[in-house]
Parts: structure tokens; sequence; C-alpha cells
């Protein structure tokens, strides 16, 4: 089954605890990207991929860190976690031809930072 | 700055009660607009893509429309399982930053038997 995975789904942390939140693809999809959900705030781009190796930043990506090693995986690294990134957090992936942000959604990890 | 508004923030109608949702735009050179359906506690799931003003795309009771400033998605003769938070995304050309999205706060619809 096409799907975006993320994990953990919940997480309970404590400031300045390092976590990585992980995406996996199994789409073979180029195209990679974190966003953050905040009621008010809607959806913000945190960082995105295009391809291995090449990341750029979105709208919101202090605080947060990432990584493409490989095509499938888009991990997300919070160095030092605040309590202003609790958030739900989606990653999300697609081709990068023409209409390529039909982007596919993970569940996403609903992240509290005490 | 590029920036994307969505109205009304939440809209209640009854069933077969056809209406409309506005998403505003402004943006560097629009790449593509898009619309997707997020369901409580779900990721967003894709619904279409307008890339240039005039054209349109149709799914079932959802027709999205797109001009140089605003797009709008219709919804005819509704139904409750329409209900849902609509969100609409625009992609910038300006830098060649090609993957950034900008995504509107999105409206959420209510649709009563």
């Amino acid at each position: 089954e096409a799907q975006v995975t993320q994990n953990p789904r919940y997480l309970i942390t404590v400031t300045g605890k390092k976590l990585t939140v992980t995406c996996s693809q199994n789409m073979n999809h180029e195209y990679m990207s974190w966003y953050r959900q905040d009621p008010g705030l809607g959806l913000r781009q945190i960082y995105y991929s295009m391809n291995v190796e090449v990341t750029d930043k979105g709208d919101v990506p202090e605080g947060y860190k990432v990584s493409r090693k490989e095509k499938r995986n888009f991990p997300l690294i919070l160095e030092s976690p605040s309590p202003n990134q609790t958030s739900l957090y989606f990653c999300a992936s697609s081709f990068t031809g023409l209409g390529y942000n039909e982007q596919f959604f993970g569940p996403g990890t609903r992240l509290t930072v005490l | 700055e590029d920036q994307v508004t969505q109205s009304p923030e939440a809209l209640r109608l009854q069933e077969g009660e056809s209406s409309s949702l506005n998403c505003s735009y402004t943006v560097s050179g629009l790449r593509g607009l898009f619309w997707y359906r997020q369901d409580p506690g779900k990721g967003p799931e894709f619904l279409f893509t307008l890339y240039s003003a005039g054209e349109e795309k149709e799914k079932e009771r959802l027709k999205a429309t797109l001009t140089k400033k605003e797009s709008f998605l219709h919804i005819t003769a509704p139904k409750p399982e329409d209900s849902a938070t609509y969100l609409c995304a625009v992609q910038a050309g300006g830098s060649g930053n090609t993957g950034k999205l900008i995504f509107g706060q999105g409206t959420t619809l209510q649709v009563k038997p």
C-alpha cells in the first residue's frame, strides 16, 4: 500500500531533550516536506527536500534540522526542543513532475514539549 | 510577501444547500494552486491542482475555479460526509524556490442532515 509513515505518532518530552521524528515513504517520491499545524495558524512549512542531499528552508525552520540521505526517509530533528514547538507535525511527499504538489501526507505526529 | 487567505473560517450548511469557499492569494509568480481536504485527526488529502486563470476542475460535488487573484471551491448539494476542513495552498515561482508551499488557514465546513 502506498503510504507515508511517521513515528512516533504521539510524543511527550521535556525542554532540551533532543528528539527525532521519522518519516518514510514507499512511493519513490523525489519531494518530501515537513509541516507543523497550529490552531489559528494553519499548516506552515518547516523544511522541504527536492531530492536526496537537497534540502531547503520553508517558512518556519528555526529550531529544526533535517537530512535526506536516502530517497525514502526524511527525518525531522529537534536538537533542543522548547515548549513553543508543541504542535501537530505532518510529513508529506510527492513526485516532482508537472502537478507534483499532489502531496501525500502522513498521519501526523502530536508533539508536546513540557 | 506571499500570502494566502481563506474565507469564511467556518461554514455551516444544510444538506443540499450549495455554497462556495474562497481562497485569495498574493504570490510572486503562481506556479500552482492546490485544494486539500482534512478530516479531524488526519493528514490533508489532495483534491485539485489549478495552474492558470480560467482553469476549472471537478470531482463529484466539488468544483474548483481559478482567477488571477483567487480561487473558489464550489460545493453543490453537499452531504454530511463533505464535512471537513478545506485547505488551499499556493506554490510561488519566485527565486527558484519551487518546493515552497504556502497554506491558508482553512475553512471548516459542517453539513447538517
